[in-house]
């Protein structure tokens, strides 16, 4: 079955330092690939998403992700994090058939 | 501006009652889908649906029903609560017109069972 794996459940940065979130998804079709956020009490908010073309992708926030087919990757990046971005992230596939695959999710901390 | 809304925020009910959830959006999307959000587990899909009269079992159906009478509406029937089904729920839609369908989530719906 489809599935997509986020290894990190909780990172911690310090506010200005770069960022990496990993996201790996299962062998077989390459699927459409997405990054959410979620702050706190609230929704999931796309932040960038990746059907074909570049396999690096700019997103809302200042964030941008790469996608690596030979490693079946799709990390989500920032080079200079903010105290604002600390939440969930969330990476998704879509194989088909309107349905997303999430991740188990990211918790993201900022040290100020 | 069009949006997708969920009610209750907040519910806290006891095992064995029928729960409803609501979810309401105002983008004329045809696609509607159910999650449900535990630790541990990102979101699982839980019901979809492609259109009016249509709906389709996800992931982790069992004990929940939906029903599509209107564009606008899918709620989320819990048939018998139970402690199992205290999580945080999701509602999201999406247009359906083409494979690359962006979907929208609403603010979610905690729900505890006790």
């Amino acid at each position: 079955a489809q599935s997509v794996t986020q290894p990190d459940i909780h990172i911690t940065v310090s506010e200005g330092a770069s960022l990496e979130l990993r996201c790996n998804y299962s062998y077989g079709a390459t699927p459409y690939l997405f990054w959410y956020v979620q702050s706190p009490g609230q929704g999931l908010q796309l932040l960038l998403k990746y059907f074909s073309g570049d396999t690096l992708v700019q997103g809302i926030k200042g964030f941008e992700a790469e996608f690596k087919r030979s490693q079946s990757s799709f990390n989500l990046r920032k080079p200079s994090v903010h105290w604002s971005d600390a939440a969930e992230y969330f990476c998704a596939g879509y194989w088909g058939a309107q349905k997303l695959v999430f991740g188990q999710g990211t918790r993201l901390t900022i040290n100020p | 501006d069009a949006e997708i809304t969920q009610s209750p925020r907040h519910k806290i009910t006891e095992t064995g009652r029928q729960v409803t959830l609501a979810c309401h959006q105002t983008w004329n999307h045809n696609n509607m889908f159910w999650y449900r959000q535990d630790l541990g587990h990102g979101l699982r899909l839980i019901h979809y649906s492609y259109g009016v009269q249509d709906t389709n079992k996800g992931e982790v159906s069992d004990g929940y029903s939906v029903s599509r009478s209107n564009t606008e509406d899918l709620p989320l029937t819990l048939e018998s609560a139970a402690s199992s089904q205290t999580s945080v729920y999701f509602c999201a839609s999406s247009d359906g017109s083409s494979s690359t369908d962006t979907q929208y989530f609403g603010p979610g719906t905690r729900l505890t069972v006790l």
